[in-house]
């Protein structure tokens, strides 16, 4: 029984198409995360919702929207897509709005190609 | 601001040989450390994590590291590796207090273990 699941994993699509990446968790978490990873294996925050509302949002164009219709799904929509939105998205929970000594729990990621 | 540097991008080793995987990290303010372990084709899991009191700390699968305030340091270790350690590695800054603090993690360091 996974508890952070995303789909699809993999994703392969043409410039300028608009897609959409789902997450559920199922740990009870009442916080979320939107993690962009790029072909060097860098680890970047996009998006972090608690309980539905938006409380951290990075410096992400606004092709990039986050949906979070309960507190256990958070979804990832990207409009016009480009080459460079190529990478790993990985979704992440956690207990407390305030991360402090908590831990991440990672979904196994998006792999989603743009040509 | 805090800032991670993982010294090492790439640790290659011999298998049952030892391995020191090297984070160093900035801080204005006393943080929470963590090691998280990436294996191929898969999300993110905690190794271990430093909040307070030894600063030796042991994690999942023979890995520990010791947190070393003077030299800003927090090295991961294993007396003895397996070829099933061959994944990359993460070493995570979080300030401790109130607020949305999203970790910061490193660049990754890849262990790769040959038989």
């Amino acid at each position: 029984d996974t508890a952070v699941s995303q789909t699809p994993k993999y994703l392969v699509t043409q410039m300028g198409n608009d897609k959409s990446i789902k997450c559920e968790q199922n740990l009870g978490h009442d916080t979320m995360y939107w993690y962009k990873q790029d072909s060097k294996k860098f680890l970047k925050i996009m998006f972090s919702y608690n309980n539905k509302e938006l409380i951290i949002n990075e410096t992400v164009p606004n092709r990039f929207s986050p949906k979070s219709p309960d507190k256990a799904h958070l979804n990832l929509h990207i409009n016009s897509l480009e080459l460079g939105d190529s990478a790993v998205y990985f979704c992440a929970s956690s207990q407390g709005r305030v991360y402090r000594a908590g831990e991440l729990f990672f979904g196994e990621g998006s792999r989603l190609t743009v040509l | 601001a805090q800032s991670v540097t993982q010294l090492d991008s790439q640790v290659p080793v011999f298998e049952e040989a030892p391995v020191e995987l090297r984070c160093n990290y900035s801080s204005s303010v006393s943080v929470y450390l963590f090691w998280y372990v990436q294996y191929p084709n898969q999300g993110l899991q905690l190794l271990l994590k430093y909040l307070s009191g030894s600063t030796l700390v042991k994690g999942i699968n023979g890995f520990e590291a010791e947190f070393n305030k003077s030299q800003t340091s927090f090295h991961l270790r294993k007396p003895s590796v397996h070829i099933s350690d061959t994944a990359e590695y993460f070493c995570a800054v979080s300030p401790p207090g109130r607020g949305s603090y999203i970790p910061t993690f490193g660049r990754g360091t890849s262990l790769i273990v040959h038989p």
